[in-house]
């Protein structure tokens, strides 16, 4: 695709109810990045994902968080048990061999 | 571990000032800086970067960067603000080696006055 496009772009759940969040990156990407953004707060990274290699888990908050990325394309963020701060703007970036990284326009998760 | 403080949370200018925007990082090698602009409830998108080379770095949008290594600094400027430039504004920092995983600031809000 011409961008990268992350769907919902917003998402009001019930605390405890899980949720997924997709991210399509650009077309032939290798590496791919989950980023939370909080209110008020800088990105906060989550997971990267980088060709066929294992993902760099390093910055899941909790082992409710998980992703995968199937096909080396789209990825797939799944948080469980979601509590009341995971409320937050979830962004997905991907990259290609330069070091910028290109994003979509985030997921807006709200948790009641 | 790489680091970025962007010092001022909030900025305020009136149309046609010149602007500013701090930016200082964490790194111990030659480190990739970036400069993303975040509209609200849009993604980021990218200003400009700086990768080696010439230390002064021209980006979209009328935005120029410069590399200071003696000052660990990565400041934005622009001659001339324009009201469309109010946005809130991230410096990041990624690294030359290992695995790459940019770092970004807390970001700073421009407000532009007319």
């Amino acid at each position: 695709g011409a961008g990268v496009s992350q769907s919902p772009s917003n998402k009001v759940t019930e605390k405890g109810k899980d949720v997924e969040l997709r991210c399509d990156p650009i077309s032939g990407h290798t590496a791919l990045y989950w980023y939370r953004q909080s209110l008020g707060q800088g990105l906060e990274f989550l997971i990267y994902f980088q060709g066929n290699s294992a993902p760099d888990k390093s910055g899941l908050p909790s082992d409710r968080f998980s992703a995968e990325r199937t096909g080396g394309s789209v990825s797939t963020l799944t948080i469980q048990r979601t509590q009341q701060e995971d409320s937050a703007v979830y962004l997905c970036a991907s990259r290609l061999y330069t070091g910028e990284l290109f994003f979509g326009e985030g997921s807006r998760l709200t948790v009641l | 571990a790489q680091s970025v403080t962007q010092p001022d949370i909030h900025i305020t200018v009136s149309e046609g000032a010149s602007l500013e925007l701090r930016c200082n990082y964490s790194y111990g090698a030659t480190p990739y800086l970036f400069w993303y602009v975040q509209s609200p409830g849009q993604g980021l998108q990218l200003l400009l970067k700086y990768f080696s080379g010439d230390t002064l770095v021209q980006g979209i949008k009328g935005f120029e960067a410069e590399f200071k290594r003696s000052q660990s600094s990565f400041n934005l400027r622009k001659p001339s603000v324009h009201w469309s430039d109010a946005a809130e504004y991230f410096c990041a920092v990624g690294s030359s080696g290992g695995s790459y995983i940019p770092t970004f600031g807390r970001g700073t809000s421009l407000i532009v006055h007319p």
